[in-house]
C-alpha cells in the first residue's frame, strides 16, 4: 500500500517568514496534488503536478514535484495569517484511481 | 454552478444502526469517491463509483456499502455502526479519466455513541 508522509504534522510561523513542507511517499506515482482545508471545512484544490519537475505557484504558495526521489514540497513565501489552514498532499497510485493523503500539516500564522 | 453537495451536514447515531448518506456530484461530474476523515488524519478512500458501478475500493469492511444513480448521484451505507466509525465523510466528484482532480463536498460529520 502506498504510504504518504507529512511534515512536519504542526507549524507555526511567524508573519513574513519562510517555511516549506514537505511530502514524501512510498511508490511510483506520476501525479501528486495538494490540497487545504480550513477547519471544519471540506477541502480545496490549490495543485496538481504531474510530472517529474513540475512547479506550480499561486500568490505566496510554490509546489514542485521530484519523482524520482518521490518528494514533493510546498513552499511558503512571506506568510500571512491567511494561509493558516491545514495543507494535504495527496499521491495518486501508479495504476489506479485511488488517492492517497498525507496526516497533514497544520499551519498557523502568528502575526 | 453547484458545487459538490452532500447531505446531511451533521448525524448521531448509536452503535449498530445503520446510516445513508449522500451526494450530488458537480454538475458535468460523473465520478463519485466517497473518504472518510478521522479528526486530525488525512481522508481515508472508502470507494469510487462510476456508470452505476464501483470502480475501485478502499481497505473498508463490507459494512460500508454504496450505490450511484443514473443522474450520478451517490449514496454511502454503514451498517452495523461501530464507535470507530465517528468521522468526517467527504465525497469528491470528478471526470471519469484517471487523475483528474477531485472536488470535494463539505462532507457529513457523523457521530456514532
Amino acid at each position: 500500500e502506498l504510504k504518504v508522509e507529512q511534515n512536519p504534522l504542526f507549524l507555526s510561523m511567524q508573519e513574513g517568514k519562510n517555511y516549506t513542507i514537505y511530502c514524501n511517499y512510498s511508490t511510483t506515482s506520476d501525479r501528486l496534488y495538494w490540497y487545504r482545508q480550513d477547519p471544519g471545512k471540506s477541502l480545496e484544490s490549490l495543485f496538481v503536478l504531474l510530472s517529474n519537475g513540475a512547479v506550480k505557484q499561486e500568490g505566496r504558495l510554490m509546489a514542485s514535484l521530484d519523482t524520482k526521489a518521490r518528494l514533493s514540497t510546498l513552499h511558503i513565501t512571506a506568510a500571512v495569517h491567511d494561509l493558516s489552514a491545514t495543507y494535504f498532499c495527496a499521491v495518486l497510485e501508479y495504476t489506479g484511481n485511488q488517492f492517497y493523503f498525507g496526516t497533514g500539516t497544520s499551519l498557523t500564522v502568528i502575526p | 454552478d453547484a458545487g459538490v453537495t452532500q447531505s446531511p451536514t451533521h448525524l448521531i447515531k448509536t452503535r449498530g444502526q445503520q446510516v445513508t448518506l449522500r451526494c450530488s456530484p458537480k454538475s458535468g461530474h460523473d465520478t463519485v469517491s466517497w473518504y472518510q476523515q478521522a479528526l486530525g488524519q488525512g481522508p481515508q478512500f472508502i470507494f469510487q463509483y462510476y456508470e452505476e458501478e464501483e470502480r475501485q475500493r478502499g481497505n473498508f469492511p463490507d459494512r460500508f456499502s454504496g450505490h450511484q444513480f443514473p443522474n450520478y448521484s451517490s449514496e454511502l451505507n454503514v451498517n452495523a455502526l461501530l464507535l470507530g466509525d465517528s468521522a468526517l465523510y467527504l465525497c469528491a466528484s470528478s471526470l471519469a479519466d484517471r487523475g483528474r482532480k477531485l472536488f470535494f463536498g463539505s462532507g457529513t460529520q457523523l457521530s456514532v455513541l
